[in-house]
Formats: C-alpha cells, sequence, structure tokens
C-alpha cells in the first residue's frame, strides 16, 4: 500500500462546479498535512496546511478525519486558474521536529473547461 | 514572504560532466532543506535532507558519492550532480523547510545529459 494514496484523475469540470479531492495516508502517526498544487513544469506551491478542526481559505475548505486517516480538499465556483495537479502531502516522522520529511502523493490532476 | 530560488533553472550537459544547482531561500533562514527528483509524470521523490553545518541525510538508494549535497549557510544549498549520464535526467527541485514543517519549493532544475 502506498503511504499517501490519491485518486489520479483527471478531473473534468466545468467552470464554477464544485470539485472534491481525496486522500488517505497510511502512517497513524503523522502529524502534518498539507495540499500542494503544482502546475505542468513547474515546482508545487503549498495551497494550505491542513488542520484537525479543518480550515478554509477563500474558495478552498480542506478537511482532516484521523480516526480514517483520511484528507480532502473541497474547490468551490472553480475558475479556469485552478486546472493544476493537487498533491497531497504528509509528514512522515509524525513529530513537529525540524528535518521531518515529507511524503507526496501522486497528485490528481484537474482540468477546468469554460 | 518564503522565496525559494533555484540556480540554474536548466541545464544541457555532456555525459560524465557534473552539474551543480544552487538552492537559495530568500527571505527567510532554514535550517533544513530537501532536494527533490521528479520524473516526467510521476510524484515527487525525496533524494536527502541537507541540514545547515552537518552531513546530509540520503534516501535509500540515492548515491551519496554521487549526489554531493553542501548546507553551508542558512541560506544555501547546494547539489552537485557528479560524473551525470543521460538516466539523471530529471527534475530536481530544492526546499526549504518552514516554521511549521511546511516546505516551500524553488523553481527547479531541469538537468539533460546528453
Amino acid at each position: 500500500r502506498k503511504e499517501v494514496e490519491q485518486d489520479p484523475g483527471p478531473f473534468n469540470v466545468p467552470e464554477g462546479a464544485t470539485v472534491a479531492f481525496n486522500c488517505t495516508y497510511s502512517n497513524s502517526a503523522s502529524q502534518s498535512f498539507f495540499w500542494y498544487r503544482q502546475d505542468c513544469r513547474k515546482e508545487p506551491k503549498l495551497l494550505m496546511s491542513v488542520y484537525s478542526s479543518g480550515n478554509e481559505d477563500g474558495r478552498f475548505t480542506a478537511q482532516l478525519n484521523r480516526a480514517s486517516q483520511y484528507i480532502s480538499l473541497l474547490i468551490r465556483d472553480s475558475k479556469l486558474s485552478d486546472s493544476a495537479t493537487y498533491l497531497c502531502v504528509v509528514n512522515e516522522v509524525g513529530k513537529k521536529s525540524s528535518g521531518d520529511k515529507l511524503t507526496f502523493g501522486t497528485g490528481t490532476r484537474l482540468a477546468v473547461r469554460p | 514572504g518564503a522565496v525559494v530560488s533555484q540556480h540554474p533553472s536548466r541545464v544541457i550537459c555532456k555525459s560524465g560532466t557534473s552539474v551543480k544547482i544552487e538552492c537559495r531561500s530568500l527571505d527567510f533562514q532554514a535550517t533544513t532543506m530537501f532536494w527533490y527528483r521528479q520524473f516526467p509524470k510521476q510524484s515527487l521523490m525525496l533524494m536527502a535532507t541537507s541540514n545547515e553545518g552537518s552531513k546530509a541525510t540520503y534516501e535509500q538508494g540515492v548515491e551519496k558519492d554521487k549526489f554531493l549535497i553542501n548546507h553551508a549557510s542558512l541560506t544555501l544549498s547546494t547539489l552537485t550532480v557528479t560524473s551525470a549520464h543521460p538516466e539523471d535526467s530529471s527534475f530536481y527541485i530544492c526546499s526549504a523547510e518552514g516554521t511549521y514543517n511546511e516546505q516551500f519549493f524553488g523553481p527547479g532544475t531541469r538537468l539533460t545529459v546528453l
């Protein structure tokens, strides 16, 4: 089983749609969770951290279910500029110390069409 | 804030030569930096963790004598690919660790070995 699993997609949605990304992780000791986006041939960019209570940033909502080891990202009112690959990222060691390694999912590609 | 630069952005070299890639945190100090490699349509794979003032920690299967890492200051880490071969052609990305375990990525270096 992969450490971080995501649906590879692609998700092809019209502008304005709501799209949900799901992710599961295998290390129950993981403490830090993130969503990154990566545009084609570019570096990943931090989209948002994921907190236990869930958090929202504009059109983006992230949720964490520790019991199920499941992370989600919801994008509302999707824009053309949201087209990218969304990476679910989990820290490996499970303690908030310097140098914790991050494990990346393979990403879910999103294409938003006009 | 949290800007990471990488140089060069693209390099083409002959087989057998060495290539040096620089990673700089421009507006913050990073005790820990990471070096990743990404092949087309694959996820980022961690190569090594670079700690300022000490030896890098390499992931299993990554040859430390081939991929030399130096983290001489809190804002600079370098990766040298020694005696590069075509199979080393890849997208090399560095990241610098932030306060909350998040990582900020450089724009990447695309290496092509002929």
